[in-house]
């Protein structure tokens, strides 16, 4: 069974862009979180969607945002880019909603650099 | 609310030599605990993780851990370390009752010395 994978793999973007980052989740999971990586932070959830409604929220500005199709694809977009949106962003799904005993199983990330 | 404490940012570890990489978490509420690791430049993939039963969890590449209610930590284990160990772990810490985000700890660095 494939993994969760991420597209693109690497961004290079400059400060004001937006960027859409992509993530298909393991055949047959509904659930999808998305998580921000920075050295500073470490990681820290941005959201979860489960069955295209965004069940759950981080503490982020609402440039941040995502959506869920109906196959369960996920997409996150970031507008107006700062310098300090440079991280890993990665995914996660699981087969159910990630509360309680669900495992989330993790994309490879999409490393972005803000110029 | 629920936080998790890795307090070692970077352990390093002779080759074969015993490991262990501690994280204490802090909740009202019962929870569940994983460990992750993630190898240079890839995702994070799941060690192993406590639910309920039996303290003592196994997981794969020979790591282990212990879930200590009372002292809130879920140290994580290895009897012998080998060079491939060398990667980022870590801890996390969900509520039982549904609805929450996974927590994760800052992170701890293991670099395994030949």
């Amino acid at each position: 069974k494939a993994g969760v994978t991420q597209t693109p793999r690497y961004l290079i973007k400059t400060r004001g862009q937006q960027v859409t980052l992509s993530c298909s989740p393991i055949s047959g999971h509904r659930s999808v979180s998305w998580y921000q990586q920075t050295p500073g932070q470490g990681l820290q959830f941005l959201f979860e969607y489960f069955s295209e409604t965004q069940r759950n929220k981080g503490n982020f500005p609402g440039r941040f945002s995502g959506r869920q199709f109906s196959n369960s694809r996920s997409e996150m977009n970031v507008s107006t880019l700062e310098l300090g949106d440079s991280a890993l962003y990665l995914c996660a799904s699981s087969f159910g909603t990630s509360g309680g005993e669900e495992t989330q199983y993790f994309g490879p990330g999409t490393r972005l650099l803000v110029l | 609310a629920q936080s998790v404490t890795q307090l070692d940012s970077q352990v390093p570890v002779f080759e074969e030599a015993p490991v262990e990489l501690r994280c204490n978490y802090s909740s009202s509420v019962s929870v569940y605990l994983f460990w992750y690791v993630q190898y240079p430049n890839q995702g994070l993939q799941l060690l192993l993780k406590y639910l309920s039963g039996s303290t003592l969890v196994k997981g794969i590449n020979g790591f282990e851990a212990e879930f200590n209610k009372s002292q809130t930590s879920f140290h994580l284990r290895k009897p012998s370390v080998h060079i491939s160990d060398t990667a980022e772990y870590f801890c996390a810490v969900i509520s039982n009752f549904g609805n929450e985000k996974l927590t994760f700890g800052t992170g701890t660095r293991l670099t395994i010395i030949p």
